[in-house]
């Protein structure tokens, strides 16, 4: 069986630009969480989605915003590109909140 | 204060020898996360646990909930154990809380 996939793998952006980060979870799986991890520092929770419907939002400002698709699959959009979002962006998917989370290979975003 | 707490920040040890991590929390949780991270990012669940002792083959993880307390041994340590090692905490969700980790070098 599949695993946790994202697209893109990498991706470099300009200050001020959009970027759509893109999650496809193991088959089954109906809930998809986002974490922001920094260099050098543990991961932290940016949204949680569960029946396509936002379960938890993280400490990150209204830039950044998300959502789950009928096929459980998601999207992490952030708007206004700045510096400090330069990171590896992790999607993970488990069958139901409060379970095991299984993690995609992340979509390293770096912004200049 | 962070929420989650590993110790030591980095580790190196010689092949074969016993590795412990500790991990303490200061929040109720649910459940506690061992995950191991590849260089390149890839994270990989090792444990959930929220009462008691696992196994898995040389990996054993344990945790005091009274203690607020979790610790990771690896027995018979190899080169391929080197990684970087998280612990993390989840509530009545599962948002995860993550601590820093702890950057385990193994050598021959």
């Amino acid at each position: 069986d599949a695993g946790v996939t994202q697209s893109p793998t990498h991706l470099i952006k300009t200050r001020g630009q959009h970027v759509t980060l893109r999650c496809s979870p193991i088959s089954g799986h109906k809930s998809v969480s986002w974490y922001q991890q920094v260099l050098g520092q543990g991961p932290q929770f940016i949204f949680q989605y569960y029946e396509k419907e936002e379960r938890g939002r993280g400490n990150f400002p209204d830039r950044f915003s998300a959502r789950q698709f009928p096929n459980y699959s998601s999207e992490l959009n952030v708007n206004a590109l700045l510096l400090g979002d330069s990171a590896l962006y992790l999607c993970a998917s488990s069958p139901w909140t409060a379970y095991e989370q299984y993690f995609g290979p992340g979509t390293r975003l770096t912004v200049t | 204060k962070n929420e989650v707490e590993q110790s030591p920040q980095n580790l190196t040890a010689q092949e074969g020898e016993f590795i412990t991590i500790n991990c303490s929390y200061s929040v109720g949780i649910s459940a506690l996360h061992w995950l191991q991270q590849h260089p390149g990012g890839g994270i990989v669940s090792l444990f959930m646990l929220s009462s008691g002792k696992k196994k898995h083959g040389r990996l054993i993880a344990t945790i005091n909930i009274q203690e607020k307390h979790s610790s990771l041994h690896i027995t018979a340590s190899h080169p391929r154990d080197s990684a970087v090692y998280i612990c993390a905490v989840s509530g009545t969700a599962s948002k995860l809380t993550f601590g820093t980790g702890t950057r385990l070098q193994v050598t021959l």
